[in-house]
């Protein structure tokens, strides 16, 4: 029973590249969420999904494209990549009938040269 | 709009002391209170939640919590610390209408260490 898995684990980009972080969950969780973790600032929420086909803005969008074109994945985009998104990435999913049990995965570690 | 405040950045306490983190929170309404863990290099596991009922919440790992909401506080404690609980934790809070996505805010982390 995996749970939730992110891949890439570890990526380095150079300003203005663009990349993809795949979220991937195991239990028919319906919400999944993307945070951005950095030091001091606890987790921050970037985009968030309710179900399949729908995607919503969360605390810090800009920057950061989602979707969930399979209630099983979430995908994150990074369009252009800047300094600023140097920064450790998790995804975490829930059912609806639990309020407030995230399940994380390990973390996506990005650095932005 | 809800906020969490843990006011410890770093702690460290001695192996077999008693620990209590401390975690504030601001919130309009009767709030959900998470405290969770998260060990080097791995994502974040909950150790226990607090959404009504008796105020003093148990979790894994022998961890505890009290739910003050004179104080807008969710303290976690242990009795005896173990070299193993050295990790950062975090205290989120959330809406008593939980069916909306966008649900917890975290505050930013206290990242504990265990001296031999």
């Amino acid at each position: 029973n995996a749970g939730v898995t992110q891949t890439p684990k570890f990526r380095v980009l150079k300003t203005g590249q663009s990349m993809t972080l795949l979220c991937a969950q195991d239990m028919n969780h319906e919400y999944m969420y993307w945070y951005r973790q950095d030091p001091g600032m606890g987790l921050r929420l970037i985009h968030y999904s309710v179900g399949e086909g729908t995607t919503a803005k969360g605390e810090v969008p800009d920057g950061y494209n989602v979707s969930r074109l399979k209630k099983q994945n979430f995908l994150l985009g990074l369009e252009s990549a800047a300094p600023s998104q140097t920064s450790v990435y998790f995804c975490a999913s829930r059912s609806s009938g639990t309020a407030g049990e995230l399940f994380f995965g390990e973390g996506s570690r990005l650095t932005v040269l | 709009a809800q906020s969490v405040t843990q006011p410890d950045i770093h702690i460290t306490v001695s192996e077999g002391a008693s620990l209590e983190l401390r975690c504030n929170y601001s919130y309009g309404a009767t709030p959900y209170l998470f405290w969770y863990v998260q060990s080097p290099g791995q994502g974040l596991q909950l150790l226990l939640k607090y959404f009504s009922g008796d105020t003093l919440v148990q979790g894994i790992k022998g961890f505890e919590a009290e739910f003050k909401r004179s104080q807008s506080s969710f303290n976690l404690r242990k009795p005896s610390v173990h070299w193993s609980d050295a990790a950062e934790y975090f205290c989120a809070v959330g809406p008593l209408n939980n069916n909306a996505g966008n649900m917890l805010t975290f505050g930013g982390g206290t990242r504990l260490m265990v001296k031999p």
